[in-house]
């Protein structure tokens, strides 16, 4: 079975600061790996995917994650955040089979400061 | 393209009422799913079909919920009776099993 760990509930962060949000996971057999952000009263949406090859992967505005196999980690970072990257972040883990089910974090809101 | 369209948005009901939600996911797209999200807290899943068949159910509590996807296309989720305890979103999503899933704007269940 496979579990997903988001190490904080909320981080603030003021604007054009980085950012990092942190996602462990566990499984034992190797997994394809997720981002999701949720905009208020939205549905989640795709920032990015891990399924194999390079272990730095880059998403849609302008984040990034990089896997790390060694501490099963895949955490989300921005260089420079803006006052619209206010959402809700899930990290999401799902076995390596095609449309298998998809478990996700509690999830870490990120707060941009003015 | 149309994505995973989901209605209604927002439902009240008084509990013990019966409520249903509908899901339309992508076209093409074989794998659905619905989770559960209570407030503060990340996707639950409740159930995943391959096309039409339940592959997942094992989170669905059966006394008092149940989904159907005739025809491998849409699908419906009920809830009946429905408790205070099921107050949440319910979103859909779909997956053409690439990896990726797509997800609906969600219903969100208000049970008074």
């Amino acid at each position: 079975a496979q579990s997903v760990t988001q190490l904080d509930s909320q981080v603030p962060v003021f604007e054009e600061a980085p950012v990092e949000l942190r996602c462990n996971y566990s499984s034992s057999v190797s997994v394809y790996l997720f981002w999701y952000v949720q905009y208020p009263n939205q549905g989640l949406q795709l920032l990015l995917k891990y399924l194999s090859g390079s272990t730095l992967v880059k998403g849609i505005n302008g984040f990034e994650a990089e896997f790390n196999k060694s501490q099963t980690s895949f955490h989300l970072r921005k260089p420079s955040v803006h006052i619209s990257d206010t959402a809700e972040y899930f990290c999401a883990v799902s076995p390596p089979v095609m449309g298998d089910k998809i478990i996700f974090g509690k999830g870490t809101r990120l707060h941009i400061l003015p | 393209e149309a994505g995973v369209v989901q209605s209604p948005r927002y439902k009240i009901i008084e509990k013990k009422q019966p409520v249903a939600f509908w899901c339309n996911p992508i076209s093409g797209h074989n794998t659905l799913y619905w989770y559960l999200q209570n407030l503060g807290q990340g996707p639950e899943l409740l159930i995943r079909y391959e096309n039409e068949e339940a592959v997942d159910d094992s989170q669905l509590p059966k006394d008092r919920f149940s989904a159907e996807r005739l025809k491998g296309v849409d699908s419906t989720l009920k809830i009946q009776p429905a408790e205070l305890g099921d107050s949440a979103v319910y979103l859909c999503a779909s997956s053409e099993g690439n990896g990726e899933a797509f997800f609906g704007q969600g219903t969100r269940l208000t049970v008074v």
